[in-house]
Parts: structure tokens; sequence; C-alpha cells
């Protein structure tokens, strides 16, 4: 069965450093990944996706992803965090058959003034 | 742009009470998911239909009923509420299964059951 671990409960960062949500997978075949947000009261929001190309993906934002297939990992990554950025984001993993995403259990991200 | 919409936002019901939440969207797509979100377990499917006329069960359908009413409505009925399906509920859509579109979601039901 494929899923996804996501490590961190919480990850603290102050405003206009970098952060770094962390992510890692187990799949049979191919993985594809997902990155969503969640802010207070409301769904998730789609970020960014792997599907196949290259390791690094662009998403919105400002939001980046790196695949690295050695270590079954796909962090999300933003070069300068704002106090905005605080929120909760769920990693997730395309299920065999492509019909059905597999979530992570959250990272609850908060950004420092 | 009401994307996928969610009624009613807020619910409590009295354990054994049946209740159905509705979910609509308005972008034409083919598939519809509900999700269920609890502290510290992510989201987990309930059920999901690839198209219009199916329905599928997902990680944790005891307990749930669905309805693909159309393409824009799917709706989950909770026949006889337990205090253990207090949680938000999630409705959400995508394009097609079987592809790598990314899945558009409500806001959310809040329902508590005591």
């Amino acid at each position: 069965a494929q899923s996804v671990a996501q490590p961190e409960d919480q990850v603290n960062v102050a405003e206009g450093n970098p952060l770094t949500v962390k992510c890692t997978y187990s799949v049979s075949g191919n993985p594809y990944l997902f990155w969503y947000v969640q802010y207070p009261n409301r769904g998730l929001q789609f970020l960014l996706k792997y599907i196949t190309g290259d390791n690094l993906v662009k998403g919105s934002y400002g939001f980046e992803a790196e695949f690295n297939k050695s270590q079954t990992s796909f962090h999300l990554k933003k070069p300068s965090a704002l106090v905005s950025d605080s929120a909760l984001y769920f990693c997730a993993v395309l299920n065999s058959g492509y019909s059905t995403l597999t979530f992570g259990k959250g990272t609850m991200l908060l950004v420092s003034p | 742009n009401a994307g996928v919409t969610q009624t009613p936002k807020f619910q409590v019901l009295k354990t054994g009470q049946s209740m159905t939440l509705q979910c609509a969207q308005d972008m034409n797509h083919n598939s519809m998911y509900w999700y269920r979100q609890d502290p510290g377990m992510g989201l987990r499917l309930i059920y999901y239909s690839a198209s219009e006329g199916t329905t599928d069960k997902g990680e944790v359908p005891n307990g749930y009923n669905v309805s693909r009413l159309n393409k824009r409505e799917f709706s989950l009925r909770l026949e006889s509420a337990a205090p253990s399906q207090t949680s938000v509920y999630f409705c959400a859509s995508s394009e097609q299964t079987e592809s790598y579109q990314p899945q558009h979601f409500g806001d959310g039901t809040r329902l508590s059951i005591l």
C-alpha cells in the first residue's frame, strides 16, 4: 500500500528565514506526490505535485518541493517564510490505480514575526 | 467562483439521529470524494465517486452511505450517528480519477455528535 509520513507535528521558523516541511513516502512503482495547505476553518488547497521530470517542482505562493528518489523524500521548501505561511501542510501520494490520495497526518507550520 | 460548496457548515446531533451532508461542485468535474479529518490523523477517505453513477468505499466507510445524485452533487449520509463520527467532513472533486489532476476541497462541515 502507498503511504506518506510527515515526521514533524510542528515546524517553527522566523519570518524571512528559509523553511522546510518534511515528507517521506513508501510506494510500489512510480511515486506521484502532492502538497496541500490548509488555513484555519478552510478546506485544503493544492500547492504543487510531482509526476515525473525535474526533481525540483515549483508551486503556488513561492513554494517548491524537492523530490529525492534515493531518500524517498519529497520535502516542501520556501526560501523566505512569511507570517501568512502559517498553516497546516499535508503531503499526499496517489494510490495505485490512480483513483485516490493517501494523506500524511499533517505538519503545522508556525512563522513568527 | 463557488468551486465546491458544502452544507451545512456546522451541525450538532444526538446519538442515533440521522443526517445527510450535502456537497455540490460547479467545475464540471467527474470525480468526487468524502473525507473526514480528525486531530493527528490527517484526512481519511470515506467514499468516492469516480463518475456519475458509481461509488466506491474508501479507508473508513463503516457507518456511512453516499449518493451521487448527478454530476454536480455527492451526498454523505449518517444513518445512526455515533460519537465516534464527531469530526470535520470535507468534500472534494477532481476532473477525473486515473489522472494526476489535483483535488479541489470545500470548506468542510463540522459535525458534533453528543
